[in-house]
């Protein structure tokens, strides 16, 4: 069965300061990746994903994703972080198909300005 | 509708009560999920429905949760003999599926209070 792990739980960081956010997910065959954002009071919404094709993602904000299949890894990576990005953030696979898309425990960010 | 679509936004209710609650998805969505967040927790997966595929019910916690999707659009999600562990808040996504790469979108959630 597929599973994702998110191995920090809790990030404070100070403004300006560059980001890497774990994301290890097990399962053998071809997966779907996708990182979620949940900013305080509003619902969940896609940050960006991967499916096929270049194994860096670019997505919304300046964020980006390496999908580094050796390492069954989906590091999500932002250079230069903003308050405004105080936010948890879920990392899910999805192995295909009619697959049920599974999510990581989540990780919460906390930018100091 | 332009999202998801939940109700009730929030519902307080006694223990050993039933309750339902409601979902209905973006239109011409095939996917539909129910996930429960509680604190600390995570997301944690309910159930999943794709088209007319038997659902996949492999994350409700107990006997006591069911749901149905009717017409292939809403769908209810019923805790029966509600617990105070059952309080959480619960978010239905939709997505245009089968295809898993296709974006989840959220609701913004029903949040039970068990008292």
């Amino acid at each position: 069965a597929q599973s994702v792990s998110q191995h920090n739980h809790h990030v404070i960081l100070s403004e300006a300061a560059s980001l890497e956010l774990g994301c290890n997910y097990s399962y053998g065959g071809t997966v779907n990746l996708f990182w979620y954002v949940q900013y305080p009071g509003q619902h969940l919404q896609l940050l960006l994903k991967y499916f096929s094709g270049d194994p860096l993602v670019k997505g919304i904000k300046g964020f980006e994703a390496e999908f580094i299949k050796s390492k069954f890894s989906f590091n999500l990576r932002k250079p230069s972080v903003q308050w405004s990005d105080t936010a948890e953030y879920f990392c899910a696979v999805n192995a295909g198909g009619y697959q049920k898309v599974t999510f990581g425990t989540g990780t919460k960010l906390q930018v100091i300005p | 509708g332009a999202g998801v679509s939940q109700s009730p936004s929030n519902k307080v209710t006694e223990k050993g009560k039933d309750v339902e609650l409601r979902c209905d998805p973006i239109s011409g969505h095939t996917a539909l999920y129910w996930y429960r967040q509680s604190l600390g927790q995570g997301l944690e997966f309910l159930i999943y429905f794709q088209g007319n595929s038997a659902p996949d019910k492999s994350g409700l916690p107990s006997d006591r949760f069911s749901a149905e999707r009717t017409g292939g659009s809403v769908s209810t999600l019923t805790i029966q003999r509600t617990q105070q562990e059952d309080s959480a808040v619960y978010l239905c996504a939709s997505s245009l599926g089968p295809q898993g790469a296709n974006t989840i979108y959220f609701g913004e959630g029903s949040w039970l209070t068990v008292v």
